[in-house]
């Protein structure tokens, strides 16, 4: 049972620069989520995709974008890159929203960013 | 909004018991989540309370006191692969699997 996957797995970019992250949920899962870590710091919400539509946000620019395929993959951009931008960014995916679960996360190792 | 807090580090023994703190302010609670994130590595599941008391899971056991916005993870019988980040989380106000984490808890544990 393939768990979730990221590609890739490290990117160096320079500012201004746009960046496409990629990500396949877990088997059986329909919802995927994106998170940005930064170091020393727990994950924070970006948005969430179901039915390849963004069904919440956190507080992130629209810099940030993203999109989810027929078969749950999803993909991550960000344009104009910053410093600031540098960060491990994982996905997670889950079962859908208001399913009876726990909510429970499944996250992939992530994509580490660094913007010079 | 939400608000969780956690020590950032701790240090322990092997073989010896930790408690990892975490409060919270939220409107609307719907359940709280540890998970556990090795340097490097995903985060993974540990636990989730919706109710007040101790689940017990092991090695691991959460805690849960809704009247006080107060959890704890306990930790038994620690080992040296329990060195990891210990991430308190809360779901996000609106429905579906959507986290807001803690700044983590960074657990050394020592010989």
């Amino acid at each position: 049972d393939a768990g979730v996957t990221q590609s890739p797995t490290h990117l160096i970019k320079t500012r201004g620069q746009q960046v496409t992250l990629r990500c396949s949920p877990k088997s059986g899962h329909d919802t995927v989520s994106w998170y940005q870590q930064a170091l020393g710091q727990g994950p924070q919400f970006i948005f969430q995709y179901y039915e390849e539509e963004e069904r919440q946000r956190g507080n992130f620019p629209d810099r940030f974008s993203g999109h989810q395929f027929p078969n749950y993959s999803s993909e991550l951009n960000v344009n104009a890159l910053l410093l600031g931008d540098s960060a491990l960014y994982l996905c997670a995916s889950s079962f859908p929203p208001g399913a009876a679960n726990t909510g429970e996360l499944f996250f992939g190792e992530g994509s580490r960013l660094t913007v010079l | 909004g939400q608000n969780i807090d956690q020590p950032t580090e701790m240090t322990a023994t092997e073989g010896a018991i930790v408690q990892i703190n975490c409060t919270y302010q939220t409107s609307g609670f719907n359940g709280l989540f540890w998970y556990q994130q090795h340097a490097g590595e995903a985060p993974t599941f540990l636990s989730y309370n919706v109710l007040d008391g101790l689940e017990e899971k092991g090695r691991f056991s959460s805690f849960l006191s809704r009247s006080k916005g107060y959890s704890y993870l306990l930790l038994k019988e620690l080992q040296m692969k329990d060195s990891a980040s210990y991430l308190c989380a809360l779901p996000i106000t609106g429905g579906g699997n959507k986290l807001t984490f803690g700044t983590g808890t960074q657990l050394k544990v020592e010989l």
